[in-house]
């Protein structure tokens, strides 16, 4: 069965800083991936997905995300960090031939002006 | 226009109540789930309808019913209400199932039993 971990409960970061929000995998197959945010009272909105090709995916508000096989990583980084990044962050993984996502515990990312 | 919509946003009962939550969806897409989040705000699925047809079906109590009367709309029928179910649930929808696809999110019901 597939699952996803994200290690980090919170991320504090500078104001125009690099971010990185971590996320490991395990699937039986070849996995997709996705990353979503979620605002305060709000629902999950779509970031970023890697289902095959370039490991360098790029989404929205700036965001990418590297898919590592190897590592069986897929972290969600920024190059500078604005206020409005800070939000919860979820990492998903959908195994091939299943129909269900599974969605890690989430990562509260903290921007300090 | 809202491309998932929950009614209602908030919804306060006392515990042994039956309660519903209706979804519906204009993206034209031909699945839809039922997710819950939990206070430490887990998120985890319990339905998925395809086409109108029942394609996941989690672990979850008898109590939740799911019902679709056409792909445009998934509701969210619960009997009993116990203490532990107070959370927030979310309804989401793809263009198809068992794919690639990226799933849109509802705003959210915040569910409180008392």
């Amino acid at each position: 069965a597939q699952s996803v971990a994200q290690p980090e409960d919170q991320v504090n970061v500078a104001e125009g800083n690099p971010l990185t929000v971590k996320c490991t995998y395990s699937v039986s197959g070849n996995p997709y991936l996705f990353w979503y945010v979620q605002y305060p009272n709000r629902g999950l909105q779509f970031l970023l997905k890697y289902i095959t090709g370039d490991n360098l995916v790029k989404g929205s508000y700036g965001f990418e995300a590297e898919f590592n096989k190897s590592q069986t990583s897929f972290h969600l980084k920024k190059p500078s960090a604005l206020v409005s990044d800070s939000a919860l962050y979820f990492c998903a993984v959908r195994d091939i031939g299943d129909d269900k996502i599974i969605f890690g515990k989430g990562t509260r990312l903290h921007i300090l002006p | 226009d809202t491309a998932v919509s929950q009614t209602p946003k908030y919804l306060v009962t006392q515990m042994g109540n039956d309660k519903s939550i209706k979804c519906e969806q204009n993206l034209g897409h031909d699945t839809m789930y039922w997710y819950k989040q939990d206070s430490k705000k887990f998120l985890k699925i319990m339905f998925s309808y395809n086409n109108k047809e029942l394609i996941i079906n989690e672990t979850v109590p008898n109590r939740f019913s799911p019902k679709s009367p056409d792909k445009a709309h998934l509701n969210l029928h619960i009997n009993s209400l116990e203490l532990g179910d107070s959370a927030v649930y979310f309804c989401a929808s793809s263009q198809m199932a068992g794919g690639t696809d990226t799933q849109y999110f509802g705003p959210g019901t915040r569910l409180t039993v008392l």
